[in-house]
């Protein structure tokens, strides 16, 4: 079955430090790969999107991903964390075939920033 | 350009009374879709729609009803409220079919079964 995991529901990391959130999904044919970050009783706002082309996309507020087909993987990474991006990211995948429209959804890192 | 709206923001049921969660989305969209949320669960796919007057099931469908009768607008009615329907509720809707278009989101709807 095509499936969307998101590794570690919690992740906390220093300001200043690397960010790195993971996403792998199970599909044999490359599908379009999103994340979304949501804030405290927010909605989710889309953070960057994978379709086709240039495997390493960027985002807003300095956030990249990038599509390894081998690794059926589309890892978030920021340099640099700030204070303001502690919030949780989902990783969503569109599959290919079928009902190709809809979204299907990780379970959700929780971003932590330490001061 | 207002984009997804949904109302209320927040609401207390009884177990068994029903409701109307309002979606409506001012940017033309075909596709539209309502999700939950629950902790640590990510969003799980209630019913969607692929234009007016046609509409889906999708995961967890048991329990609400949904209608397109406009473009514009996707209500989602509970019936027979429980308290496993507590969640978090998200409207969004999409452009485009087959094509590499991600969703924008309403604000949600918070809802406590009682």
């Amino acid at each position: 079955a095509q499936s969307v995991t998101q590794l570690g529901s919690h992740v906390s990391v220093s300001e200043g430090a690397l960010v790195l959130l993971r996403c792998n999904y199970s599909s044999s044919v490359p599908p379009y790969l999103f994340w979304y970050v949501q804030y405290p009783n927010q909605g989710l706002q889309l953070l960057l999107k994978y379709t086709t082309g240039a495997t390493l996309v960027k985002g807003i507020n300095g956030f990249e991903a990038e599509f390894k087909k081998s690794e059926t993987s589309f890892h978030l990474t920021k340099p640099s964390a700030h204070m303001s991006d502690a919030a949780e990211y989902f990783c969503a995948v569109r599959f290919s075939g079928g009902s190709n429209y809809k979204l299907t959804f990780g379970k959700g890192t929780l971003l932590t920033v330490n001061p | 350009n207002a984009g997804v709206t949904q109302t209320p923001k927040f609401r207390i049921l009884k177990i068994g009374q029903s409701m109307t969660l309002q979606c409506t989305q001012d940017m033309n969209h075909n596709y539209m879709y309502w999700y939950r949320q629950d902790p640590g669960m990510g969003l799980k796919l209630i019913y969607y729609s692929v234009g007016a007057g046609i509409t889906d099931k999708g995961e967890v469908p048991n329990g609400y009803n949904v209608s397109r009768s406009t473009t514009e607008d996707f209500p989602l009615r509970l019936e027979l409220a429980a308290p496993s329907q507590t969640s978090v509720y998200f409207c969004a809707s999409s452009e485009g079919q087959g094509a590499a278009y991600g969703y924008t989101f309403g604000s949600g709807t918070r809802l406590t079964v009682v």
